[in-house]
């Protein structure tokens, strides 16, 4: 099956420092997806992109969907204690409604 | 909104012992699934239900089962429960209209945090 390759699996960042996390894969994807897990909490989605070259903001989140449709980046300004959490990209592929989904980023913010 | 809701939050179960996860969204959803999340392994898909009446394996499927109760209610059954069963379960649902977030992106329940000892 499909599969997607997160990195980094974690990252220890002082407040107000820019994040940057990517997924690739081996296949196409005509969608793809960010969610935010905060600690004890299910996904919450971030931002979608549906275009390839598509670059999508959501405050200080940036998003962009790879040219190549293999790959997308998630890129957080001067981050805050309350972007911790586990970062998730999710892909959609062909017809298929179901996402596949990263291993995660786990990202800490140090005050 | 209530969007997915999911029962119970926390359970310990003895090996050996049943339940079922009960998870129901509001949202006229068409589309439910079942992950398992642990620790390095991301989310993994055990079962989900493209529709109303149809229900299929995913990645992990072995030792659950589901049922589609309605196009509100997705369950999860654990007929006998075994330590590596021991896990973090999220529903989420997908697909209700024009929207394409509304299609594609899923809405996630808080979980159930179940230890099996």
């Amino acid at each position: 099956g499909q599969q997607l390759n997160q990195s980094p699996q974690s990252m220890f960042i002082q407040e107000g420092e820019d994040v940057s996390m990517n997924c690739t894969s081996s296949s196409i994807f005509n969608t793809w997806l960010w969610y935010k897990q905060d600690p004890g909490e299910g996904p919450v989605l971030l931002i979608a992109l549906y275009k390839a070259g598509e670059l999508t903001s959501n405050g200080r989140l940036t998003a962009q969907f790879g040219i190549t449709r293999k790959d997308s980046f998630l890129n957080i300004s001067a981050s805050i204690p309350s972007d911790v959490g586990i970062y998730f990209c999710a892909g959609r592929g062909g017809s298929n409604y179901k996402l596949t989904f990263g291993k995660g980023t786990l990202l800490t913010v140090n005050p | 909104n209530a969007g997915v809701t999911q029962t119970p939050k926390f359970q310990v179960l003895k090996t050996g012992q049943s339940m079922t996860l009960q998870c129901a969204q509001d949202m006229n959803h068409n589309s439910m699934y079942w992950y398992r999340q642990d620790p390095g392994m991301g989310l993994r898909l055990i079962y989900y239900s493209a529709s109303e009446g149809t229900t299929d394996k995913g990645e992990v499927p072995n030792g659950y089962n589901v049922s589609r109760l309605n196009k509100r209610e997705f369950s999860l059954r654990l007929e006998s429960a075994a330590p590596s069963q021991t896990s973090v379960y999220f529903c989420a649902s997908s697909g209700g209209g024009a929207d394409r977030e509304l299609n594609y992106g899923y809405t996630f329940g808080s979980g159930t945090r179940l230890t099996v000892v």
